[in-house]
């Protein structure tokens, strides 16, 4: 069954970095687009970014973009997300999740991991 | 960027309701709308994909509607445990948005 699994969230200090991970089975992760989607406490769910299945494409919120890169390693079937010049305001659950579409940038579809937190503060 | 209006922000359903979610683009997006349910602590479930084509697995009491900037999530017969966040987002163009979400509650 496909499972995603996030890691690499924690505490961080404003104008630190972090890198996200997220672990992907159960399918054929070099067939996917991948997104993340962050959801900050109390609040809506917030696209971040998605990378095309073999890497060539990336897009960005305006709100990360030029601070977050998003990249893949297919052959370890590992998606990353590394965020850097990190702000208050990016305080949020980081999920992973897997593109709807099979090799075209769509959006995210049915399997999402469980999230992981990251808390930005000083 | 296309502005999602998802309306309304909360709502109360009695069981056995029929409920209607809206959802408004400021741009013509086609039918690349996509629908999530999300309970609190969870993360999101598709449930509705290009505008109204349904997920597989979900309830048919599920069906989605519209074309262009005009978008519905209707959900026939409610029960209790579609208690949930609901969620648009359109993927015609990027960046990626989602709209605000309405909260659905069972009386």
């Amino acid at each position: 069954q496909v499972q995603l699994v996030e890691s690499g969230g924690g505490v961080v200090q404003p104008g630190r970095s972090l890198r996200l991970s997220c672990a992907a089975s159960g399918f054929t992760f070099s067939s996917y687009g991948m997104h993340w989607v962050r959801q900050a406490p109390g609040k809506g769910l917030e696209w971040v970014a998605v990378i095309s299945y073999d890497g060539s494409n990336k897009y960005y919120a305006d709100s990360v973009k030029g601070r977050f890169t998003i990249s893949r390693d297919n052959s370890k079937n590992t998606l990353y997300l590394q965020m850097n010049s990190l702000r208050a305001e990016d305080t949020a659950v980081y999920y992973c999740a897997k593109d709807h579409l099979y090799r075209v940038v769509g959006a995210p579809g049915g399997y999402w991991g469980q999230g992981t937190l990251v808390t930005v503060s000083s | 960027e296309t502005t999602l209006t998802q309306s309304p922000a909360f709502m109360s359903a009695t069981p056995g309701d029929k409920v209607n979610i809206s959802c408004k683009a400021s741009q013509d997006i086609d039918d690349d709308m996509n629908w999530y349910q999300q309970k609190p602590g969870e993360a999101a479930i598709f449930i509705i994909q290009e505008a109204t084509t349904l997920v597989p697995g979900i309830s048919p009491r599920f069906s989605g509607s519209g074309y262009g900037t005009d978008f519905t999530l209707t959900i026939n017969n409610i029960e209790s445990e579609d208690a949930a966040y609901y969620f648009c987002l359109q993927h015609d163009n990027f960046p990626l948005t989602f709209g605000g979400g309405t909260k659905v509650e069972i009386k």
